[in-house]
């Protein structure tokens, strides 16, 4: 399977203990998205990648969200001291460089965060 | 600002078409999207529609855009009960790289 894949599906945690999710993207996609929906809302953007350079990231990011792309290509979503708002599904997407194709995201299966 | 509003639910009886409707508000988005959402599962592009036609017609969906309105619309003839999902419209706004989402219309078919 060459689709986005993400790990782990689901992480249960208690209040005030830090999470890490890891994404990896279609391999020749070099833009690396990571989105958070909560239940009965679509996805919200949180950051953005192209290649290891993190571009934009969103307001809902707070300071103790922490995303990395080191080598251009796995990338990882640090929670530190997680609380229970952070309860949510986090989306992993990719896509192509600029350019190429039709701007669509493509899609892991999410990583679903249970915060206790 | 960015905003992309659709109505929550919808239920259909197999065998009806299904249309499910989409306001946006940003004028620059060069591409709209429809993503199904099966449950447990990531999301998935359905089909897309470039912000200069009006219609795009793939197999048992089909999308109509008014640019003047801002609507979008998603028509699935013939639906079965394996359309059963969540119906996420998109816009692509003005950054080319991020996409603004509604909060999806739970399409539920009925045998």
């Amino acid at each position: 399977d060459t689709g986005v894949s993400q790990d782990p599906r689901h992480k249960i945690t208690k209040r005030g203990q830090n999470v890490t999710f890891r994404c990896d993207p279609i391999s020749e996609h070099n833009r690396l998205y990571w989105y958070r929906q909560t239940l009965g809302q679509g996805p919200e953007f949180l950051t953005y990648f192209q290649n290891e350079a993190q571009l934009e990231k969103s307001r809902l990011l707070s300071d103790r969200f922490s995303a990395e792309r080191p080598k251009g290509s796995f990338s990882t979503l640090e929670i530190q001291r997680t609380e229970q708002g952070d309860s949510a599904m986090y989306l992993c997407a990719s896509s192509p460089r600029q350019g190429r194709g039709t701007g669509e995201l493509f899609f892991g299966e999410g990583s679903r965060l249970t915060v206790l | 600002g960015e905003d992309v509003e659709q109505s929550l639910f919808l239920s259909v009886r197999e065998g009806d078409s299904s249309v499910i409707n989409c306001t946006y508000t940003d004028s620059s988005s060069t591409y709209l999207y429809w993503y199904k959402q099966e449950p447990g599962a990531g999301l998935q592009l359905l089909t897309y529609i470039f912000s200069n036609m009006d219609m795009k017609q793939d197999q048992r969906l089909t999308v109509l855009l008014n640019k003047k309105d801002k609507h979008l619309s998603l028509r699935i003839a013939d639906t079965q009960t394996g359309d059963s999902a969540i119906y996420f419209c998109a816009e692509s706004g003005g950054s080319n790289y991020k996409l603004t989402f509604g909060k999806g219309t739970l399409l539920t078919v009925n045998p």
